[in-house]
């Protein structure tokens, strides 16, 4: 069974990055999606965007001008970094083990499936000078 | 703004059953594939469905996913004190290209 442990500084000035690393054991990072997700305070899930070690990256619209996601598969580890944070950016950041495909159905059509299987426990970010 | 609309909140009694709705688009539900996630307080989230209906291993059948055309369902049957907490439904958005969750909707058991 994959497990993950999220790290990274839990604050973070204003303006500056946020880097975050997620270390993968019990799996190769070969396989799969690897998947950020953020929850701000009291506030619901929101996805930052996935990576995948061949190469393909998908990232959350909003967030896409700011994000970069990386993976090093030596160490077996993946990263978040996000620039120019201000305080909206303040929330629980969950690393995760992600799956994403696609599959043809009946009408020809093509339909996707993506789903987070296990996450890490998550790593709080306070955005302050 | 969520992409996928929940209901804020439900409940029901301990022994009983609820759904939790969640609405969507063609870009999103429609054509892809629905997740559920449970989240209990101070914990993280959790994957209870897959593929609309499918249960990771581990999963007790109490819980249940359905999906019919811009929407889909999360069934949970035989209610515990130990269901509390918040629920998401999460897919693949094919406009956006990327993933989606709803708001989130909180199940209490009186």
């Amino acid at each position: 069974q994959v497990q993950l442990q999220g790290s990274g500084p839990g604050l973070v000035k204003p303006s500056e990055t946020l880097s975050l690393t997620c270390t993968v054991s019990g799996g190769s990072i070969s396989d799969f999606y690897w998947s950020w997700v953020r929850q701000p305070p009291g506030k619901g899930l929101e996805w930052i965007g996935c990576i995948h070690n061949g190469g393909s990256t998908k990232y959350n619209p909003s967030l896409k001008s700011r994000v970069t996601m990386s993976i090093d598969a030596s160490k077996n580890q993946f990263s978040l970094r996000l620039n120019s944070v201000t305080a909206a950016d303040a929330a629980v950041y969950y690393c995760a083990n992600s799956d994403l495909g696609a599959v043809l159905v009946q009408t020809g059509d093509r339909y996707y499936y993506y789903y987070v299987d296990v996450w890490d426990k998550g790593t709080a970010v306070t955005v302050s000078s | 703004q969520s992409v996928l609309t929940q209901p804020p909140s439900v409940s029901a009694a301990p022994g009983q059953k609820v759904t939790i709705s969640c609405s969507g688009s063609s870009s999103n539900i429609e054509n892809n594939f629905v997740s559920w996630y449970q989240q209990l307080p101070g914990t993280a989230p959790k994957l209870l469905i897959y593929e609309n209906n499918k249960r990771p291993s581990g999963i007790p059948d109490r819980f249940s996913g359905s999906k019919s055309g811009t929407s889909a369902t999360l069934g949970i049957t035989g209610l515990q004190t130990g269901d509390e907490g918040d629920y998401y439904c999460g897919t693949w958005d094919s406009s956006l290209s990327g993933g989606v969750f709803g708001g989130g909707t909180k199940l209490t058991v009186l």
